[in-house]
């Protein structure tokens, strides 16, 4: 089915470092967006990718839609203690119009102790 | 500020009880949705609503009842709820024409007891 997989689930930052994350599909999507979630908030866009093998930037974030169209990577570099929260990807559902997007299961960051 | 409002943001209720969950835009968008977000799960989108009919229901129990009586407005009546139905309830809109990324409210915090 058209399930996303991120991978790893959590992960522990420290400060200044470079972090990655992915996002991977049996199923070809053509567009993968990329939200970040702060505790007691609702997800917030970060980005959107919408041609394979895009490559964009917001910030310290870097995003690309994977060649294959079935895969999506985050990069955060330099992370700082406000980049912790849940990380999701999401994608439409092919089969359906508009707007109704289906979400991996996220990747937490936390900060390393 | 997404331009999503959604109240109330905490709600505990009993199974006996009946409830409404609240989402107000006001950015002239015709579509909203609801999506359920239950701990270790991914978001689940389970109405959509466009030009203020119902379009998708996705076999959500019968105890959960949408209503959108104006573009501005959706509520999600409850009553009779399970416990395994506390959950984040998030209220999204489409702000763009075609596929375009989702912008959440902050949701629902719902607990029933």
């Amino acid at each position: 089915g058209q399930q996303l997989n991120q991978s790893p689930q959590s992960m522990f930052i420290q400060e200044g470092e470079d972090v990655s994350m992915n996002c991977t599909s049996s199923s070809i999507f053509n567009t993968w967006l990329w939200y970040k979630q702060d505790p007691g908030e609702g997800p917030v866009l970060l980005i959107a990718l919408y041609k394979a093998g895009e490559l964009t930037s917001n910030g310290r974030l870097t995003a690309q839609f994977g060649i294959t169209r079935k895969d999506s990577f985050l990069n955060i570099s330099a992370s700082i203690p406000s980049d912790v929260g849940i990380y999701f990807c999401a994608g439409p559902l092919i089969k359906a119009a508009g707007n109704k997007l289906t979400f991996g299961g996220g990747t937490r960051v936390l900060v390393k102790p | 500020e997404t331009g999503v409002t959604q109240t109330p943001r905490h709600l505990v209720m009993g199974m006996t009880n009946k409830k409404s969950l609240k989402c107000e835009q006001h950015l002239g968008h015709n579509a909203m949705y609801w999506y359920k977000q239950s701990a270790k799960k991914p978001l689940e989108l389970m109405f959509v609503y466009s030009l203020e009919e119902r379009v998708e229901n996705n076999s959500v129990p019968s105890r959960f009842s949408p209503e959108c009586p104006n573009s501005s407005h959706l509520f999600l009546h409850l009553h009779t709820l399970q416990p395994e139905d506390s959950a984040l309830y998030l209220c999204a809109i489409p702000p763009g024409q075609g596929v375009s990324p989702l912008h959440f409210g902050n949701g629902t915090r719902l607990t029933v007891t």
